[in-house]
């Protein structure tokens, strides 16, 4: 089975800071990812999916690149309501399996 | 808009059953696969379950293959997860959530409030 990893698994960035967060797939699963923010008590709400495509409603500020096995999501200008735990999920497959997550939090 | 509503969870035994509910509104429910993802206390999300839209095709978790069964009833708007000799470990919010139009292999775009199942003596 692939298994997906994310890094860092946590983070502390100031308002305004360029955040990166890298995912990593055990074998290649071309551009079938998804990038999920799930803030505190919150249901998971979709960012991107094909890996660079912005689901519709999701500020500018958020992107993401990769194909293959690696994948980042980036947030160019850090806001506060971005603190949240970022998930990313494959599915090249009948196994939808999440990465481990990501918490953002502000300096 | 999408609107999903999970029900039925709550406490059980270890090696008994529970079955949740998903209502779904303000889409062509018949049209779309569905998800169950689920997140155990503080946890991360785990993917559960997927069903394509005409009940064709469905694929589990390892950790609930033979455990638990996807359904739905698009007459209803409805769909089911029948969890059966559940665990401790099964213990979590159980989300529903509407795949993403296209191909079988597409995630979750929207999701339900949530269930709470507690597999608990």
């Amino acid at each position: 089975d692939i298994q997906m990893t994310q890094s860092p698994s946590s983070l502390s960035a100031f308002v305004g800071d360029r955040v990166t967060i890298t995912c990593r797939a055990s074998q290649g699963i071309s551009n079938n990812l998804a990038w999920y923010q799930q803030k505190p008590g919150k249901v998971p709400k979709l960012l991107i999916y094909a890996a660079s495509t912005l689901q519709s409603g999701v500020p500018s500020r958020f992107s993401g690149s990769g194909s293959g096995t690696d994948f980042t999501l980036t947030i160019s200008s850090l806001q506060p309501e971005d603190v949240a735990t970022y998930y990313c999920q494959k599915y090249n497959s009948a196994l939808f399996t999440f990465g481990p997550g990501t918490k953002v939090d502000i300096k | 808009q999408v609107q999903l509503v999970e029900s039925g969870g709550g406490v059980v035994q270890p090696g008994r059953s529970l079955r949740l509910s998903c209502g779904a509104s303000g889409f062509s429910f018949s049209s779309y696969g569905m998800h169950w993802v689920r997140q155990a206390p503080g946890k991360g999300l785990e993917w559960v379950a997927v069903i394509s839209h005409d009940e064709s095709m469905e694929d589990y978790a390892d950790s609930v293959k033979g455990r638990f069964t996807i359904s739905r009833d698009n007459s209803k708007n409805t769909l089911y997860l029948q969890m059966d000799s559940l665990r401790a470990e099964d213990t979590a919010v159980y989300y529903c959530a509407k795949k993403l139009p296209g191909s079988y292999y597409e995630p979750p775009d929207y999701w339900g409030q949530g269930t709470l199942v507690t597999v608990s003596s």
